[in-house]
Formats: C-alpha cells, structure tokens, sequence
C-alpha cells in the first residue's frame, strides 16, 4: 500500500511556457504533500508543503508565483511550473504522507527539462 | 531548526562485505528519523524508521540501524552487501517545528564491487 503517483515522469518544454506535474495518492488520503527539487547529484531540497484546502506553505527562496502548488483534494497536489526557464530545468520529486508523524511516500520523480 | 549531516559522499564496499552509512543529526528534541533509498532517476523508498522505542530499528532488505541519542547519531548498517544495495542513501529527520517537516541529509553514494 502506500502508492503515490506522480506524472509525467519526463517533460520538455520550450522557454517561457508552462508545465504542469501532478502527484496522486492512489490508496490513501494524504493530509500533506511536499514537493522537493533535486539538482544532479545532490540532495532533495524541500520546496513547499502543501496541505489539503489550503494555501501552500514555501521555503525561503522559493517563488510562490512561479511554483504553483494546488492541493485541492485528499489525493492529488499539482506544481505548476510557469514561464519556465532553462534554469528551472531539474528533477521534481513529490512525497505524501497520511500523517504529520508518519513516513513520506514518494513519487518516482519528474525530469524537467527547458530548451 | 533541525539539520542532517552524511559525511561520508560515497562509499564503496565488496560484495558481501558490511556497511555502515553515518548519519548526525541536530534537533533539541527527539525527533523523528528516517532512512530512504533512491536508485537513478528514481523517487525515494523508505528503509527503515525511528520514532521512539528500541533503539534498534529493523528495515527492509535486510539493513537495520541504531539510534544514539549521546551522539545525535542513526547509522546505518547491513551485514552483507548485495550488488543491487548500490544506489543513494538520504537520512532524513523529521519535526514538528510550527509545522511538520522533513529535512533531509545531502545524501552518500553506495558502490558495490564485485
């Protein structure tokens, strides 16, 4: 149990449009959603937590306006990357969690790319 | 606020050989732990957890890890590594800091010879 879809797995974009990613809880309902990016070889780096019916709390640095996060039910939150630039070029990798104490389950992760 | 530290980038073990992934942490209460694995291009899954109890947590895939609190530390360790063990390990801790977060560690890359 515990699955969490994320889509789609891999996008490419053109410069200056926008890209929406979608991550599913699909046998459970997920109270919170974070979305994390991960540059190569690094780390994940905590973007934004998102929780049913509310607005999106994000991390410092991180532009609300260009990533926007909708959590509008129990089991899905969508980030939606606008006016994309090569520099927003990354892996997107998005985790939900039933409860505040338990485990993350993660997406398989969405590659970024802007040409 | 918490942090998580993996001092160690990569490591590489023989086949069949023990392992252990070091992993400190700073929180001022005990807080929540985690181990998670994540292969190439793909999301994490998680290991093992520790939110109180024995200090000793047993994971999947045969790995287990012990948690100090005299050395903030929640190593990680497997008797004998397989070749499908090599991949990237992340600690993570978790706390309820007006609002719960994980934070996870920078990460140590695992090789496996043959």
């Amino acid at each position: 149990g515990a699955v969490v879809s994320q889509h789609p797995s891999r996008v490419i974009c053109k410069s200056g449009t926008s890209v929406k990613i979608e991550c599913r809880s699909l046998d459970f309902q997920a109270t919170t959603m974070f979305w994390y990016r991960q540059f190569p070889k690094q780390s994940l780096m905590l973007m934004a937590t998102s929780n049913e019916g509310s607005k999106a709390t994000y991390e410092q640095g991180v532009e609300k306006d260009k990533f926007l996060i909708n959590h509008a039910s129990l089991t899905l939150s969508t980030l939606t990357v606008t006016s994309a630039h090569p520099e927003d070029s990354s892996f997107y990798i998005c985790s939900a969690t039933r409860s505040y104490n338990s485990p993350l389950h993660f997406g398989n992760g969405t590659r970024l790319t802007v040409t | 606020a918490q942090s998580v530290t993996q001092p160690d980038i990569h490591i590489t073990v023989s086949e069949g050989a023990s392992l252990e992934l070091r992993c400190n942490y700073s929180y001022g209460a005990t807080p929540y732990l985690f181990w998670y694995v994540q292969s190439p291009g793909q999301g994490l899954q998680l290991l093992l957890k520790y939110f109180s109890g024995d200090t000793l947590v047993q994971g999947i895939k045969g790995f287990e890890a012990e948690f100090k609190r005299s050395q903030s530390s929640f190593n990680l360790r497997k008797p004998s590594v397989h070749w499908s063990d090599a991949a990237e390990y992340f600690c993570a801790v978790g706390a309820d800091t007006g609002g719960f977060k994980t934070i996870f560690g920078a990460g140590t890359r695992l090789f496996v010879k043959a």
